[in-house]
């Protein structure tokens, strides 16, 4: 199906280990963005990516690691889980407009608990 | 409106009345917003946007007015029904830095709406 998916939408992991969420957009856009949804934060931006190969830190990058090795991947990937990172991820793509501002779309969402 | 802290704005309606929602926003050199509704379970689903060039845009039974004077923005809903019960939220964008194309979106809190039948 066309449009942005995410993987897996519920996971449990316990603290130190490593996780990675996929993000898969298929309409080619090359905008790519990481967020995360606490209660009393709204959406946060974790990490963003201009195009393939392209990445840079939001406002809260500590403990995460992305790669963009395809325009339509954009995996996120906590290389050592801590109960603070407990939280609902959510992915976006948008298409890029010349001069900024762009319709992001989002996936569904990943529910993620750290035991 | 929207509001920092743990306990989100809400705003009740019964079916059929008009809902107004509001947003105060931070960055004067913002010049681009967009509202955002967020069904429980679900990732944000786009509305309606704005550009700082304009004061007012009509979508499908939705209406954003900006007032870039007082750094507020609100959306409107006419004929509120049952299923515009959401999380409604304001992003602006404050522009892409250096030229770049892409700017990156900054949300409010939140604002929950209900309607009752």
């Amino acid at each position: 199906d066309a449009g942005i998916t995410q993987s897996p939408r519920y996971k449990i992991t316990e603290t130190g280990r490593q996780v990675t969420l996929m993000c898969h957009q298929t309409w080619s856009h090359s905008y790519m963005f990481w967020y995360r949804q606490d209660l009393g934060h709204g959406l946060r931006l974790i990490y963003y990516s201009a195009a393939a190969d392209i990445t840079d830190k939001g406002e809260v990058p500590d403990g995460y690691v992305v790669s963009r090795s395809k325009t339509e991947n954009f995996p996120l990937t906590l290389e050592s889980a801590t109960r603070s990172q407990t939280s609902v991820y959510f992915c976006a793509s948008e298409f890029g407009l010349a001069g900024g501002g762009g319709v992001q779309f989002f996936g569904p969402g990943t529910r993620l608990t750290v035991l | 409106g929207e509001s920092v802290g743990l306990h989100l704005p809400t705003l009740s309606v019964q079916e059929g009345d008009n809902s107004i929602i509001n947003c105060a926003y931070s960055n004067s050199a913002s010049d681009y917003f967009i509202w955002y509704k967020q069904e429980s379970g679900k990732g944000p689903q786009f509305i309606i946007d704005i550009r700082s060039n304009m004061d007012k845009r009509q979508g499908q039974r939705v209406t954003v007015l900006l007032n870039k004077t007082v750094k507020h923005l609100s959306l409107q809903i006419a004929a509120t029904q049952p299923g515009d019960s959401a999380v409604y939220f304001c992003a602006e964008n404050i522009g892409g830095a250096g030229g770049t194309s892409y700017g990156k979106l900054t949300f409010g809190q939140g604002t929950i709406l209900t309607v009752h039948p």
